[in-house]
């Protein structure tokens, strides 16, 4: 089946720093690619689409400066949290809609710890 | 404004009893509905889906049901077992299969022995 391979894993970074998630489709080429959060307890909050070769759509509320949003190829995707601060630290999760299965396919996903 | 919903935070259901799951949304654009189930620290892992042309899918131990009028849909486990022990998302999308999900807000199901 699809699988969408999200690293890193995990990621401590200091606040006023830079970091950079990578999602890339293993499998299938995704022109798509859906960038949700979750903070603990709650549910995943869509933050982004990206779209393979144009720009990407942001959800209300999120700033496209901070979460930048790259989608160069039809395999990767990317998410970067700029100058982040303790109140970006959360789980980010990419996603691709379905090919031919049913469901969209999630990466692992990255908990990002600001300090 | 939460289009999705998911009104139990919590169920604990014994090992081999029936475990179900609800889930209520708001937009009637909303036609297609996806059961995903998730550890900590991992994304989800899709379970079962259903289309608004349906009312039931089932798949295995699990079974979706899906009342369009009272805009409901349910999950329904059984027997359940104790590695069912996870929180549960359903999601919504409109028309369209590059389409964005919407989550609701989860419910953390506990299967005990």
């Amino acid at each position: 089946g699809a699988v969408v391979s999200q690293h890193p894993s995990r990621v401590i970074c200091k606040s006023g720093t830079s970091v950079k998630i990578e999602c890339r489709s293993l499998d299938f080429q995704a022109t798509t690619m859906f960038w949700y959060r979750q903070f603990p307890k709650q549910s995943l909050m869509l933050m982004a689409t990206s779209n393979e070769g144009s720009k990407a759509t942001y959800e209300q509320g999120v700033e496209k400066d901070k979460f930048l949003i790259n989608h160069a190829s039809l395999t990767l995707s990317t998410l970067t949290v700029t100058s982040a601060h303790p109140e970006d630290s959360s789980f980010y999760i990419c996603s691709a809609p379905p090919g031919q299965g049913l469901g969209y396919t999630f990466g692992s996903g990255t908990r990002l710890t600001v300090v | 404004d939460q289009q999705v919903k998911q009104n139990s935070p919590s169920l604990s259901v014994q090992e081999g009893r029936i475990s179900i799951l609800n889930c209520d949304y708001t937009n009637s654009m909303f036609d297609y509905f996806l059961w995903y189930k998730k550890y900590p620290a991992e994304g989800p892992t899709f379970l079962i889906s259903i289309s608004s042309i349906k009312d039931k899918n089932e798949d295995g131990r699990f079974t979706v049901f899906l009342n369009k009028s009272a805009k409901h849909l349910s999950l329904h486990i059984v027997p359940s077992q104790p590695g069912d022990s996870a929180v549960y998302f359903c999601a919504a999308r409109p028309p369209g299969t590059a389409s964005k999900l919407t989550f609701g807000t989860g419910t953390r199901l506990q299967v005990t022995l």
